[in-house]
């Protein structure tokens, strides 16, 4: 079936630091990809999102491609900040409303 | 714009109690979901509702867990009894149809501890 594969965390980075969060999937069809953040307390908002191969999301400084050779969807952000620390999760939907979720990455970002 | 709402955000009960979660989802939004999170775990479906109508209950456990959507805005979920296995976080979100691009808008949860 459809899954998600995120790196495991915790990612702890000082502020300004380059992040990249790894996220591979493996689904039927064609599906559309999601990065969601979800910081303490809060439920889960969506970062970005690509719908087809090659497409690229980016939101406040985030940013990931859609990669069908590699299955690859994998975050970056060029300079981390502390408020940024938060829960990223990876996602995607194949064919359905279904969301299948990783397993989630904490980051820590240190002043 | 109001977000999606969730109540109450916490809740403590004894095991074998019952429990119910309310939600309000976006204005104008037909679909509305139901997802437990686990501690360190991504959501996971438990129902999925267009307007009023449950169109994906199959990862609900229907021998103790239950769920209405009347007149297709707020709904409701229930467990009756609850187990210690049950302590999670519960959301609810909503979205304006099904397409699977379609953005689903979470609510904070409610997180249930049963003791």
């Amino acid at each position: 079936g459809d899954s998600v594969t995120q790196m495991e965390g915790p990612v702890t980075l000082s502020e300004e630091a380059f992040l990249t969060i790894n996220c591979t999937y493996t689904a039927t069809g064609y599906p559309s990809l999601f990065w969601y953040v979800q910081y303490p307390g809060e439920g889960l908002q969506l970062l970005l999102k690509a719908t087809k191969a090659d497409d690229k999301g980016s939101n406040k400084g985030f940013e990931a491609t859609y990669r069908k050779e590699t299955t690859s969807f994998h975050l970056e952000k060029g300079s981390v900040q502390v408020s940024d620390s938060a829960v990223y999760f990876c996602a995607l939907t194949s064919g359905t409303y279904k969301y299948i979720f990783g397993t989630g990455t904490r980051l820590k970002v240190l002043a | 714009e109001a977000g999606v709402v969730q109540s109450p955000r916490y809740k403590i009960i004894e095991k074998k109690q019952p429990v119910a979660f309310w939600c309000n989802p976006i204005s104008g939004h037909n679909t509305l979901y139901w997802y437990l999170q686990n501690l360190g775990q991504g959501p996971e479906l438990l129902i999925r509702y267009e307007n009023e109508e449950a169109v994906d209950d199959s990862q609900l456990p229907k021998d103790r867990f239950s769920a209405e959507r009347l007149k297709g805005v707020d709904s409701t979920l229930k467990i009756q009894p609850a187990e210690l296995g049950d302590s999670a976080v519960y959301l609810c979100a909503s979205s304006l149809d099904s397409a699977n691009t379609d953005t689903q808008y979470f609510g904070p949860g409610t997180r249930l501890t049963v003791l």
